[in-house]
């Protein structure tokens, strides 16, 4: 069965340091979203990106957050200058045809540990 | 707003027990789409279903199934006969007309020998 992998399992990094987390969605899938879950939270939406653009983003998504879909498969997210609390799971889905309506369920990765120092 | 509501943060059962977990929400859209996912102790997100609010037929899949209401906001879930590897966090989803899920904060089951 198709799956949405994630880059790397687990990042170590100094804060103040750029991150860039990596995702490959399910390859005919065409709306992609990234969320995060802080240890023992809940998961919290950040964004969701379609047609190389985005379509929403949360209050969480500032300005240090950016996605790009760099090639035609690969969908990062990248974290300018990190803080201690980006400390997360981070989590890629993905998700089909988006002309339906969102009953489309979203895959997601096994996420990335990030973690800030 | 939406909100998904979780009451009960853990549960603790013995294997073979039925157990339900219990998931309350709040929507202001007519039509929007409910679902359950599993994070095993591994950590990923593992989708289990997924219900759209004009369909309240309930769902069983083996050992699963799912009651869906509308009249009272609820869409709980109902393990049968569990069994250890059932243990993990259980989050209920909410998805109005924008495409953004908004979870609740998950229960947490232990299925123990």
């Amino acid at each position: 069965e198709p799956e949405v992998t994630q880059t790397p399992s687990h990042q170590v990094t100094q804060m103040g340091q750029e991150v860039i987390l990596r995702c490959v969605p399910i390859s005919n899938h065409l709306y992609f979203y990234w969320y995060r879950q802080i240890l023992g939270q809940k998961v919290e939406f950040l964004v969701s990106f379609y047609n190389n653009e985005i379509s929403e983003k949360s209050e969480i998504f500032d300005d240090q957050f950016s996605v790009e879909r760099p090639d035609g498969s690969n969908f990062t997210l990248k974290i300018r200058s990190t803080k201690l609390e980006d400390s997360a799971m981070y989590f890629c889905a993905s998700s089909e045809v988006p002309g339906q309506a969102p009953n489309q369920p979203q895959h997601f990765g096994d996420g990335t540990r990030l973690s800030i120092l | 707003a939406q909100k998904v509501t979780q009451a009960q943060t853990e549960i603790s059962v013995v294997e073979k027990e039925d157990v339900t977990l219990d998931c309350v929400y709040e929507t202001r859209d007519t039509t929007y789409y409910l679902f359950w996912y599993k994070q095993p102790p591994s950590g990923e997100l593992v989708f289990l279903i997924r219900r759209n609010s004009f369909d309240e037929q309930n769902e069983i899949s083996g050992r699963y199934s799912w009651n869906f209401q509308k009249s009272t906001s609820s869409f709980n879930f109902t393990i049968t006969a569990s069994q250890v590897v059932d243990s993990a966090v259980y989050f209920c989803a909410l998805a109005g007309n924008n495409r953004k899920l908004i979870w609740g904060l998950g229960t947490s089951l232990a299925v123990n020998p």
